[in-house]
Order: C-alpha cells, then structure tokens, then sequence
C-alpha cells in the first residue's frame, strides 16, 4: 500500500463550526505533514510530526490543532476558521524526518475546504 | 531565508522537449526534489537530485549543480497528460529542521 487517504475530499463550513480533517497511511513511514495550498500557488508547509510529536509547527493560527492518535493516523482540527482559510489541504508522509537516500513525500489527494 | 525561483510557465508542442529551471539559495541545502502536481490533485514525486549532476528517468531527467544553486528538469517527447504543474522544492538538513520548502512552480502547457 503506496497510498496516503485523506478525508473528507470536499468540506463547506461556517466561522463558527468545527470540523476535522484525517489523513491515513500504511506504508510504515514516521513522520507526517500538513500542507496548506492556494489556487496556482505551492504547497505551505504547516506542521511536521516525527515519531507522533509536534516537531514543526510553522506559526499556523491556533484555530488550525494538529494531531497524531497513532503512527498511521493525522488529524486536523478546525474551529473559527476564517474565509481566507479557504484551501486545499494535503496531508503528506515520508519514510522518516531525515532518513532514507530519497526520503520522498507521499502526498494525499487532499480535502478543499471552503470556509463562508 | 530562502529563495526558490522557477519561470511562472511555459508552453511547448505535443513531441517537443521543455527545460524548466530553478534555482535557489538557501543554508543546510539537502536535496532537490521535482514533483509534478495536475490541477486540483495531489504533488506526485518525479525526481530526486543532492550530488551533482543528471539523473534520469524515462522520459524525464532532472540536473543539480550544487555549486550554482541551480537544478533542471527534462521533460522529452512532450505528450498531451504532460500538462501540468511542476514543483522544484528543496530539503534543508536536521539543523534547518529537514524541511521541504517548495517554488513556486512552473505550468507547462502541451499544445498538440
């Protein structure tokens, strides 16, 4: 299994809900990152985990909480996002935080989010 | 800081080839990645480069010269699915916290 799941494909919410965001993989890989992508601009890298901690959390507003229940699993939490939260989310992982030659990053498919 | 740099797009015939540069500056430099990503779709890995010099796959080869902040990427006997953005991101080492930071990227647009 080469594949990192990501769900839901499509959200739509409202400034006051909360949502979650999930990413799933089996490929063994320890460490895993949420992405957050404009329209026609790259990937922006938000939050690392390396062997289920926090390692890098790139000064993303409080409203976006990560978590890691388990070495296959990737949360994100949403609560009083705001309209320019509006974006495609990838989760992605990789074998480990620096080992392997390639130590490539697997991305999912990704969740767009609307937030009205 | 860093600077990744990449044309913001390119065009090119169905059958042709395509060069797509990039070139960056940044500390703790650990690798070069090329991904290609197809609009609303997840980056997919094309290439990896951190020695100097081509790699090749298929139709596809990238280049790195570390010396020059500078890598390529190939792209021969373009085909229509070519259409798409590409990605060059480079990784920083542990002590810059093995991060990935990628361009801006560079759509190429395969006209037949």
């Amino acid at each position: 299994d080469t594949e990192v799941t990501q769900t839901p494909k499509h959200l739509v919410m409202g400034m006051t809900n909360k949502k979650s965001l999930k990413c799933e993989q089996h490929m063994g890989h320890r460490a895993m990152y949420w992405y957050k992508q404009k329209a026609k601009k790259p990937p922006e890298l938000m939050f690392v985990y390396s062997y289920e901690k926090l390692s890098i959390n790139e000064s993303v507003p409080s409203r976006f909480s990560p978590e890691c229940p388990n070495s296959s699993l990737l949360n994100l939490h949403l609560h009083a996002l705001q309209p320019e939260d509006s974006a495609l989310y990838l989760c992605a992982s990789s074998q480990g935080p620096s080992g392997g030659y390639y130590n490539e990053q697997f991305f999912g498919p990704g969740t767009r989010l609307t937030v009205l | 800081g860093q600077n990744i740099d990449q044309p913001t797009e390119m065009t090119a015939t169905e059958g042709a080839i395509v060069q797509i540069n990039c070139t960056y500056q940044t500390s703790g430099f650990n690798g070069l990645f090329w991904y290609q990503q197809h609009a609303g779709e997840a980056p997919t890995f094309l290439s990896y480069n951190v020695l100097d010099g081509l790699e090749e796959k298929g139709r596809f080869s990238s280049f790195l010269s570390r010396s020059k902040g500078y890598s390529y990427l190939l792209l021969k006997e373009l085909q229509m699915k070519d259409s798409a953005s590409y990605l060059c991101a480079v990784k920083r080492d542990k002590a810059a916290g093995n991060k990935l930071t990628f361009g801006g990227g560079t759509r190429v647009l395969v006209k037949p």
